[in-house]
């Protein structure tokens, strides 16, 4: 069965650094998120995209952050000046479809900010 | 925005018995709902959902019922067992994606 993956499975990074976290969706998915999970918290919604282009975005995904489907198969989320609180479970997903859908998620990308 | 409540926040059963799980939300446009499984340490997993046309769906052991005029859907665990124990969250698809507070089910053998 097709499975979404992420790298690093753990980055451990300084306060300020920029992190580049990346995901490969399942291939015939057309929508994709991210989602972070702060330890103990819940899943919380920052983006998702479609057609190369942010579809919705929360609260929590401001200038900070931006996502890029550099190529065919890669989509990735930047966090350009890491701060402590961004210390969480980063988590991907995809689906076929943006409602209605069931989302896939990725095993998850630990983020420690130091 | 959204406002997503699970009730309760943690649940101890004994097993074999029945836990049951309920998600409250506020988003009128939500015509989908799910719930994901979520070990520790581990991915959300979807373990059932239903849409906003049915009432109700069984899977087995796990059932989830929808009342969409009070806008609030539960999940339904019979005869549970130890490895059902995880954080069960609730999901409802409407112009945003938000999860609900989680609940912590413990079944004790």
């Amino acid at each position: 069965e097709p499975e979404v993956t992420q790298t690093p499975s753990h980055q451990v990074t300084q306060m300020g650094q920029e992190v580049i976290l990346r995901c490969v969706p399942i291939s015939n998915h057309l929508y994709f998120y991210w989602y972070r999970q702060i330890l103990g918290q819940k899943v919380e919604f920052l983006v998702s995209f479609y057609n190369n282009e942010i579809s919705e975005k929360s609260e929590i995904f401001d200038d900070q952050f931006s996502v890029e489907r550099p190529d065919g198969s890669n989509f990735t989320l930047k966090i350009r000046s890491t701060k402590l609180e961004d210390s969480a479970m980063y988590f991907c997903a995809s689906s076929e479809a943006l409602r209605g859908y069931e989302q896939y998620f990725g095993p998850g990308t630990r983020l420690t900010v130091t | 925005g959204e406002n997503v409540e699970q009730h309760p926040s943690t649940l101890s059963v004994q097993e074999g018995d029945s836990a049951v799980i309920k998600c409250t939300y506020s988003d009128s446009a939500s015509n989908y709902f799910p719930w994901y499984k979520q070990e520790l340490g581990k991915r959300p997993q979807l373990i059932i959902d239903i849409r906003s046309n049915v009432g109700e769906k069984k899977d087995q052991r796990i059932a989830v019922t929808l009342n969409k005029t009070a806008k609030h859907f539960s999940l339904h665990i019979t005869e549970t067992q130890p490895e059902d124990s995880a954080v069960y969250f609730c999901a409802p698809n409407g112009n945003q994606f938000y999860f609900g507070t989680g609940t912590s089910l413990t079944v004790i053998p």
